[in-house]
């Protein structure tokens, strides 16, 4: 079966680093792109941003470059943050491409991880 | 990039059609066939139903379909049943390589 397993949810103080996970299983990780996306609680859905797990190559939103940082290791794809605020409070996506093609869209999503950042 | 617009609520009785409108840019929608549309039920993580604007994928009902014409995707949902409630998402891949989203429809079955 094809899915991604996302690390569990975190609470975090505003200022501290974080890096969440998400594990792939089930199809060939390196041949596709991965993306992360945003949901603040009752609103919509944003993309932060993907990475072609192949060669690391990234792809950042305007809103979020330079305020996140995608990596993979392996099967396991990462978001990061160095200094996280109140405001990325939200559940966190990441999601697996339909395709190799940066235009396929997001196939295959993991079970979200809930970040809270409150003092 | 701004998000997609969507209509907030939509709502329809059993057995009845309904489609939910997506409208964006010519950098977005209108420049590009690659819109999708996903399902969120209430504390779980959307589904793909709809891909390159009229694609289902496998497991997907033929009740749902998808089409486009310039600038506005539309989503419908024929034959509706108490399952199809939910929210549902539009996206578009854009001239900036990276996906925008709607703001979301909130389906009502009636």
């Amino acid at each position: 079966e094809v899915q991604l397993v996302q690390s569990e949810a975190e609470v975090k103080k505003p200022g501290e680093s974080l890096k969440i996970s998400c594990l792939g299983s089930g199809f060939s990780f390196s041949s596709y792109w991965i993306g992360w996306v945003r949901q603040m609680s009752g609103k919509g859905l944003e993309c932060l941003g993907m990475i072609y797990v192949s060669d690391s190559s990234t792809i950042y939103s305007p809103s979020f470059q330079g305020q996140v940082t995608i990596s993979v290791d392996r099967s396991t794809a990462y978001l990061q943050w160095n200094s996280l605020k109140a405001s990325d409070t939200a559940i966190y996506y990441c999601v697996k491409s339909r395709g190799n093609a940066e235009t396929d869209t997001f196939e295959i999503w993991g079970q979200g991880t809930m970040v809270t950042v409150s003092s | 990039q701004s998000a997609l617009t969507q209509p907030a609520s939509v709502s329809g009785s059993p057995g009845q059609s309904i489609t939910i409108s997506c409208t964006g840019t010519s950098s977005d929608i209108g420049g590009y066939n690659y819109v999708s549309w996903f399902q969120q039920h209430p504390g779980k993580a959307p589904q793909l139903m709809i891909y390159d604007v009229i694609h289902r994928p496998s497991g997907i009902s033929n009740r749902f379909s998808g089409s486009k014409s310039g600038n506005t995707a539309s989503l419908t949902i024929s034959g509706l049943q108490a399952e199809d409630e939910a929210d549902y998402f539009c996206s578009s891949y854009t001239s900036t390589r990276i996906v925008v989203f709607g703001g979301g429809t909130k389906l009502t079955v009636l």
